[in-house]
């Protein structure tokens, strides 16, 4: 079973930051929650990882709270094409590595 | 990033038959491959886990002798469908974990996937 919880869908305007929340409680202090995301009919695409420091890179921020039981991808600009089905993940590193999906978020930008 | 491949993007067989999908990863070696298979409007479900040179290890309720994968060099990995049923069709997408630098954490990247349909 998927280690987090997320919404199954959230809305956001174009040009504004979309918030994407992700909560995994039982997270152990070697697991690194990745975020990935599908736009339809595609595979997933790698958005951004971490441990327990906040990342950023060219599409993204990830913010992980203190205690590392949820956390929140941050989409600084949304535009029309991020529209997709969010994934948040929690790297099984003592089983290889496998990535057992949830049912994601479903965001819809809207013009 | 990362690239990996998928041969075919699509194929219809006839029931009966088999099928074999590639997955390729271009700019690095892969230890480590994936198979999923995901639904219409559902999840993506893990099927198998692929070792190169070793046997595959699959998920509780994926039957080894109806998907056999085979992971001969580190850059493809195959999956083939044997014996398809309509029940079969399906999108199938595998990954593949590239090594981190200097000893970072691994990050899969996934292939675009094969939809099957199985008339």
């Amino acid at each position: 079973d998927a280690k987090t919880t997320q919404p199954p869908s959230m809305d956001c305007a174009e040009g504004r930051a979309a918030n994407l929340p992700c909560n995994h409680s039982t997270i152990s202090g070697n697991e690194y929650v990745y975020w990935y995301r599908q736009i339809h009919s595609q595979g997933p695409q790698y958005i951004i990882h971490g441990l327990k420091n906040n990342e950023t890179n060219e599409m993204a921020s990830l913010i992980i709270t203190e205690d590392r039981k949820s956390s929140t991808l941050i989409l600084p600009h949304a535009t029309l094409r991020d529209t997709a089905v969010y994934y948040c993940i929690v790297d099984l590193y003592n089983q290889g590595g496998k990535l057992i999906f949830g049912q994601g978020t479903e965001l819809s930008v809207k013009p | 990033g990362a690239v990996v491949s998928q041969h075919p993007s699509w194929v219809i067989c006839k029931s009966g038959t088999s099928v074999k999908i590639e997955c390729r990863s271009l700019d690095f070696q892969a230890t480590t491959m994936f198979w999923y298979r995901q639904f219409p409007k559902q999840s993506l479900m893990l099927m198998a886990t692929s070792n190169e040179g070793s046997k595959a290890t699959y998920e509780q309720g994926v039957e080894k002798d109806k998907f056999l994968i085979n992971h001969a060099s580190l850059t493809l990995s195959t999956l083939t469908v044997t014996s398809a049923h309509p029940e079969d069709s399906s999108f199938y997408i595998c990954s593949a974990r590239k090594p981190g630098l200097r000893g970072l954490q691994e990050t899969q990247y996934f292939g675009p996937g094969t939809r099957l349909l199985v008339l």
